[in-house]
Order: C-alpha cells, then structure tokens, then sequence
C-alpha cells in the first residue's frame, strides 16, 4: 500500500540552527500538507500546498517556516532559525483530491527536539 | 478563526463498556472526518462525513454528523484493547482546504 514517507526520524538541533523536514508524498496525490504535534497536545495544520504553491497557512506559519517542493517527489519543510518552542512532531499529508480534501495520509512524523 | 473542540479529553472505560467521543465546531463544516492515532502513531483516517444529519457505521464504529453540521460523534459498541488510542474530529469549512483537529479523546481500555 502506497504510503507518505518521511526523514527524518528524529532531530535533535540548537536553538537558532536552521532544519530542513524531508517528505515523500503518495506518487499520485496533489495536496500536500504539513501538521504539527506538540507532545500531547491537538494536530495543529500548518501549511497546505498545491500546484506547486503555497494554498493556506495559518498563524503558526510565520516567516521563520517556509516549504518547497524541489523535485517531482520531494516536499520539505524548512524552519530557518528554531525556538525552543518549534520542538514537536512534525507530520507530513497528502491527499489527491481538491476542495474537499477526502482523506489525508499521515507520514509516520519527525520528531524535533531544539536544545 | 475556526475552532472545534471535542469532549472528554480522555475516557477510562472496562473492556466490552461503550464509548462515545463528540466534537464541536464554532462555525459551520462542510464536512468532517475522523482519525484515530495509536500510542506513538500517527494520525490514521477512519471516515468522512458531508451531508447533514449523515450517520455511517464502520463495524463497532457508529459515526454522526448534526443536522446543523457543526457538531460530530463518534460511539463505539463494546470496545477492545485494540481500540486504544486517541480519535480527533476535523473539520473543514467552506473556506477553504485546511483541515482543523480538534482537541482529541484519548480512550484507555481496561482489559
């Protein structure tokens, strides 16, 4: 069964140091998402993705996150300079149908850590 | 913005109880969908729900959408172990595609 991969793992980093999230959306699908998950706490979206731009982003996604689709597989979460308060789980979607988005499919998350 | 809430935020329940999740949004949902995320997990889609006063079952699972669409639960007929986890409600308005999670239940079953 075809499934949302991502790398990776686990990241541990210094506050201020610049991370980059890799996933790998489902090969067919066309909206891409990234979530996050502060340990315990509710999945908050971060950004949505389609067409090769940027569809929605909510308040969390400021200026320090941006996303980019490098390749024709590749969708990367970039957060230039980390907080303390940026370390959660960090979930990669993807969905294939547009408006309403049918089921997302959930990567296994990265888990970052800023020290 | 939109917020959606879900009540309890966790739920202790014997092996073969009942349990039901419900969630609400402050503003009016085209749809809704439900996931559930084992311990360590991630978030696994179970259903989506459009149409006004839909009701869908899934074996155990019996899943409601109000007739207002702004209100969701979710019940389960005598749980299992393997029904542990936590099930968030989300919910997508007309504005747009984002998907917003509620809070979640955590469910812990008691073998």
């Amino acid at each position: 069964e075809p499934e949302v991969t991502q790398t990776p793992s686990h990241q541990v980093t210094q506050m201020g140091q610049e991370v980059i999230l890799r996933c790998v959306p489902i090969s067919n699908h066309l909206y891409f998402y990234w979530y996050r998950q502060i340990l315990g706490q509710k999945v908050e979206f971060l950004v949505s993705f389609y067409n090769n731009e940027i569809s929605e982003k909510s308040e969390i996604f400021d200026d320090q996150f941006s996303v980019e689709r490098p390749d024709g597989s590749n969708f990367t979460l970039k957060i230039r300079s980390t907080k303390l308060e940026d370390s959660a789980m960090y979930f990669c979607a993807s969905s294939r149908l547009a408006g309403v988005p049918g089921e997302l499919f959930f990567g296994e998350g990265s888990r970052l850590t800023v020290l | 913005g939109q917020q959606v809430m879900q009540i309890p935020q966790y739920q202790h329940v014997q092996e073969g109880e009942d349990f039901t999740t419900y969630c609400n949004s402050s503003t009016t949902l085209s749809n809704i969908q439900w996931y559930k995320q084992r311990p360590g997990g991630h978030p696994v889609f179970l259903i989506q729900l459009v149409k006004s006063g839909e009701v869908k079952k899934q074996k155990r699972l019996t899943f409601q959408f109000g007739e207002a669409k702004k209100n969701s639960s979710l019940h389960i007929t005598a749980t299992q172990t393997t029904d542990v986890g936590t099930y968030f409600c989300a919910g997508q308005n007309n504005a747009g595609n984002m998907l917003t999670f509620g809070g979640g239940t955590r469910l812990m079953v008691k073998p």
